[in-house]
């Protein structure tokens, strides 16, 4: 069973275009992320949300508009797509806990889709 | 402004031998140190992770050394095989704000020849 899983895998678009990609998490945490990670392999937080309310967001263009129906889903819908925006994108999920509990933050990141603006 | 930062970019090391990342931080908030690997076309999954309590961790051939006062970590990886070949990235978090925000170094791409 997929711990994290997004669709779709791979997504060809002309610029301009509007899309989304969707992640979900079957490992009941409460906070999921949405990374980009380049064409150099750098990997930067784009957005996370705990219990569909929004935590981080890491100065991304409004184009990028994350939605989370309920706490196992965190979509991301594109705007305007531009050439700038072809990139692997990543979900994730984690448990985050308090301060005083557990240590246990480890992330759980999906397969990825490879998004490219032609 | 890079908070994290990783080298070497690239490693090239023979099978059996020692691999050695080493990565650098900057925001003594941070709290949290994992490693994670990523395959190609793979997302990435945690290897190994610490906490500034320890100043080394291991787990199977894996081992983060940490060192609080120069605010730097390094991840080796002995007898390394060509199973380890893949892009290995550091991170940093912090508790605080409770987020789970990971800021990670830009990569290090091993390549372990037979």
């Amino acid at each position: 069973d997929t711990a994290v899983s997004q669709t779709p895998k791979y997504l060809v678009t002309q610029m301009g275009n509007d899309k989304s990609i969707k992640c979900e998490q079957n490992l009941g945490h409460d906070t999921m992320y949405w990374y980009k990670q380049d064409s150099k392999k750098f990997l930067k937080i784009m957005f996370s949300y705990n219990n569909k309310e929004l935590i981080i967001n890491e100065t991304v263009p409004n184009r990028f508009s994350p939605k989370s129906p309920d706490k196992a889903h965190l979509n991301l819908h594109i705007n305007s797509l531009e050439l700038g925006d072809s990139a692997v994108y990543f979900c994730a999920s984690s448990q985050v806990i308090s301060i005083l509990a557990s240590n246990n933050e480890r992330q759980f990141f999906g397969p990825g889709t490879r998004l490219t603006v032609l | 402004q890079q908070q994290v930062k990783q080298s070497p970019q690239s490693l090239i090391v023979q099978k059996g031998g020692i691999s050695i990342i080493n990565c650098a931080y900057e925001n003594t908030a941070f709290d949290y140190f994992p490693w994670y690997q990523q395959f190609p076309g793979k997302g990435p999954a945690l290897l190994i992770a610490i906490r500034p309590d320890v100043s080394e961790k291991k787990e199977g051939r894996f081992t983060i050394s940490f060192n609080k006062s120069a605010k730097q970590f390094s991840l080796h990886i002995m007898d390394s095989q060509p199973g380890d070949s893949a892009t290995y990235f550091c991170a940093a978090s912090t508790r605080a704000g409770n987020t789970g925000k990971l800021i990670f170094g830009q990569g290090t791409t091993l390549q372990v020849k037979p």
